[in-house]
């Protein structure tokens, strides 16, 4: 147990519709990542978050969004989905970031079906 | 963008056979990362490597830092059967301040 939970573990919506997927990050981590795994792009990098601030974006979509919260825990809204969207979205925390040595623990993962 | 180059794809191998597999980058990391991933888990962090040169041992893992920041690897020695699943290189920071990873090798360990 990586201390990093998520939900909910599974999600089946349809196209068009809009997510939210949620994430609390170990206690005393500052930031979050959002990751998102499918199995043609393998795992793609879609945004940090920094005691609140937006810190390090990656590839995420414009129909994508993420905020993270006084409390530290951050939610990844997705919207206008696609088929292609279908995909595990990994939330990920550590004390600081990518510029600094601590490294990052992924929590179990939700598992996001559009059908 | 840009994902690391990740090899081998795939590797089979009988229990007691060590395992080697690496990964390579056009940019500069400041951290590379091995982490492991069971099927329907996330991936789990194995080794953390932040100095160029840096050679780390975890049990039977043994990980490396290259010396131009472009290229890890990773070994595992006298595999066993719980060693299957797919392991990820990660590079962390440096020119793009951000993570990319290779695309995995997927391991499996006969008995």
């Amino acid at each position: 147990d990586s201390g990093v939970t998520q939900t909910p573990k599974h999600l089946i919506t349809a196209t068009g519709q809009r997510v939210t997927l949620r994430c609390s990050p170990r206690s005393g981590d500052l930031s979050v990542y959002w990751y998102q795994q499918s199995l043609d792009q393998g795992l793609q990098f879609l945004i940090q978050y920094y005691n609140g601030e937006e810190r390090a974006k990656g590839n995420i979509l414009e129909r994508f969004s993420a905020q993270q919260f006084p409390d530290l825990h951050s939610e990844l809204n997705l919207s206008s989905l696609e088929l292609g969207d279908s995909a595990l979205y990994f939330c990920a925390s550590s004390v600081e970031g990518f510029s600094s040595t601590d490294t990052q623990y992924f929590g179990p993962g939700t598992r996001l079906t559009v059908l | 963008g840009q994902q690391l180059n990740q090899s081998p794809q795939s590797m089979f191998i009988q229990e007691g056979e060590d395992v080697s597999m690496n990964c390579t980058s056009s940019s500069i990391f400041n951290t590379w990362l091995w982490y492991k991933q069971d099927p329907g888990e996330g991936p789990v962090l194995l080794i953390a490597l932040y100095k160029a040169g840096e050679l780390t041992s975890n049990g039977r893992l043994t990980a490396q830092f290259g010396i131009t920041r472009k290229d890890s690897f990773l070994n595992i020695s006298a595999s066993i059967p719980s060693d299957v699943g797919i392991y990820f290189c990660a590079g962390q920071g440096g020119e793009n301040n951000d993570m990319r990873f290779g695309a995995g090798t997927r391991l499996t360990v006969k008995p």
